[in-house]
């Protein structure tokens, strides 16, 4: 069955310092996206970045970046330069076929709040 | 400007009532999802539709109804068999192309049970 595990219910980081958001997941699909969400206290949740289960290189975008290890099975978030507007939820989520219909399943989130 | 339209934002609901959310979107996207979030915790699937006429239950789909009736439109009725439907619920789409293909939320819709 596949799963997306976050065990880190909470982070604080400083800001204009670094953090890592852990996400490991668990699928038998040889072919899978990897994604993170972000969710402000408003509700909304906002894509972030993307990485392909077949791609070579980490994705990035920005100040995102996600370090995917496939033997390891882990897709950790790493946010650069910590802003005060970085504080949210964060939600890691993976695509994959189940039964040949693609669904996507959620972690169960961590909350990051940056401390000025 | 394209997107997802979700309605109402707040609702509340008598115990023994059927209520029925609404999400719009006009993004030419195949599939759409509906998904609730409770307090504190992740996003739990209760029903998707790929094409037109035809959806899959979720994780938690007991209590829950969809139709998809239209590709712009997936209405969820949460029953009066949902136990516990006091919740935040979110709809989201995506462009039906494998597992590349971002998920568009919607604003979201929190449902109160008095």
């Amino acid at each position: 069955a596949q799963k997306i595990t976050q065990t880190q219910p909470g982070m604080f980081v400083q800001e204009k310092e670094a953090v890592t958001l852990d996400c490991t997941y668990d699928t038998s699909d040889p072919s899978y996206g990897l994604f993170w969400y972000k969710q402000p206290s408003s509700g909304e949740m906002i894509f972030l970045i993307y990485q392909g289960s077949y791609d070579q290189q980490n994705a990035t975008e920005g100040r995102y970046s996600l370090n995917f290890q496939k033997a390891r099975k882990s897709a950790n978030l790493v946010i650069s330069a910590s802003q005060l507007g970085d504080s949210a939820m964060y939600f890691c989520a993976m695509s994959s076929t189940t039964s040949g219909t693609y669904k996507y399943i959620f972690g169960t989130g961590t909350r990051l709040k940056v401390l000025a | 400007d394209g997107g997802i339209t979700q309605s109402p934002k707040y609702l509340f609901r008598k115990e023994g009532q059927n209520v029925t959310l609404s999400c719009e979107q006009n993004l030419n996207h195949d599939a759409m999802y509906w998904y609730r979030q409770d307090p504190g915790q992740g996003l739990r699937l209760i029903y998707y539709s790929q094409i037109v006429n035809d959806f899959q239950k979720g994780d938690i789909a007991e209590g829950y109804s969809v139709s998809r009736e239209k590709k712009e439109s997936f209405p969820l009725t949460v029953t009066s068999a949902q136990k516990n439907p006091t919740a935040f619920y979110l709809c989201a789409s995506s462009i039906l192309a494998g597992d590349t293909g971002e998920l568009f939320f919607g604003e979201g819709s929190r449902l109160t049970v008095l």
